[in-house]
This record gives structure tokens, sequence and C-alpha cells, in this order.
């Protein structure tokens, strides 16, 4: 089945405490991206990556970082994690060439408190 | 700052009545989709209009785009309880990368049997 997936899907952590939140996807796409989700915001992107080794800030970079050492996988890193890092995050994928490129597909969400 | 803004911010409809929900956006794009979110759940693409269609459809959904207004619309017909969600519009700016995706926040739509 043809999916994005994230781990954990659920986390509790206090601030400071270094954390890393997983994406993993099956469909061979190039584009990897980060959002986080708040109430009344929207979504906003964090980081984006066109392919291996490639990344690019988003919206709203400040606090994460990311690396893209494969192409299935592009994980979130909180090195220093505040409390205005509390929210919803979605990692998705998308190809960058064919019909279907731009339309990218989300992962489960993961929802992060940080106290 | 935002690129799309949805209007209404809520709906709450009758099964078997349309749905319509607008999005305005500020700068030119490439393409406009739109993407709905059941509660809590990642969101799943239904639609990508390009600047150049004026209107597009996919089963029970049409989507308007008119760039002179920089404002889109989706319309779900005889629309069902599984509708029951919240929708976005995304955009891109046609000057970034079409990839670079910034998000409205969103219409929840309320279906009742």
């Amino acid at each position: 089945e043809a999916q994005v997936t994230q781990n954990p899907r659920y986390l509790i952590t206090v601030t400071g405490k270094k954390l890393t939140v997983t994406c993993s996807q099956n469909m061979n796409h190039e584009y990897m991206s980060w959002y986080r989700q708040d109430p009344g915001l929207g979504l906003r992107q964090i980081y984006y990556s066109m392919n291996v080794e490639v990344t690019d800030k988003g919206d709203v970079p400040e606090g994460y970082k990311v690396s893209r050492k494969e192409k299935r996988n592009f994980p979130l890193i909180l090195e220093s994690p505040s409390p205005n890092q509390t929210s919803l995050y979605f990692c998705a994928s998308s190809h960058t060439g064919g019909t279907r490129r731009y339309e990218q597909y989300f992962g489960p969400g993961t929802r992060l408190t940080v106290t | 700052s935002q690129q799309g803004e949805e209007d209404p911010q809520a709906l709450s409809i009758q099964e078997g009545e349309n749905a319509t929900m607008n999005c305005s956006y500020k700068t030119s794009i490439n393409n406009l989709q739109w993407y709905r979110q059941n509660s809590g759940r990642g969101l799943v693409h239904l639609i990508l209009i390009r600047s150049n269609e004026r209107e597009k459809h996919s089963g029970r959904l049409r989507v308007t785009l008119d760039t002179s207004k920089k404002s889109s619309s989706l319309l779900i017909t005889a629309s069902r309880a599984a509708d029951t969600a919240s929708y976005f519009c995304a955009t891109d700016g046609r000057m970034d990368s079409s990839y670079k995706l910034i998000f409205g926040s969103g219409t929840r739509l309320l279906v009742r049997p």
C-alpha cells in the first residue's frame, strides 16, 4: 500500500530534550516536506526537500533541522524543543515529474507536546 | 503571510445539499489545489487546477478558478455525511517552486444526516 508513515504518532517531552520525528514514504517520491498545523493558522511549511541531499527552508524553519540522506526518509529534528513547538506535525511527499506531480501525499500526523 | 484564505470558516448543511467553499489568495500562482482533512488526520489531495484552467471536475467535486479575482471555489454536490471534514486550498507562488505550498486556514464542513 502506498503510504507515508510517521513515528511516533504522539510524543510528550520536556523543554530542551532533543527529539527526532521520522518520516518514510514507499512511493519513490523525490519531493518531501514537513508542515506544522496550529489552530487558526492552518498548515505552515517547515522544510522541504526536492531530492536526496537537497533541502530548503519553508516558512517557519526556526528551531528545526532536517536531513535527506536517503530518498525514502526525511526525519525532522528538534535539537532543543520549546513549548511553542507544541503542534501537530505532518510529513508529505510527491513526485516531481509526470501528470500527478505537485499532488502531495500526507502522513497521519505526529502530535507533539513540549512541557 | 497566508496565501490562501477560505470562506466560510464553517459550514453546516443537510445531507443531499450542495456545499460551496471559497478560497482567495494574494499573489500569482502556477497551480491551486484542494485538500480534505478528517479530524486530526492527514490531508488527502482532492483536485489540482492549473492557472490556465477555469474549471475542473472530479466525481462530485467541481473547482473553478478566477485568476483575475485571485479566487477559487470548491463545490461538492449531493453531499454525504462522509464529506464531513475540513477543506483547505493550497497555492504555490508563481515565482517560487510549485512544490512550496501555502495552505489557508480551512473551511470546516458538517453534513448532517
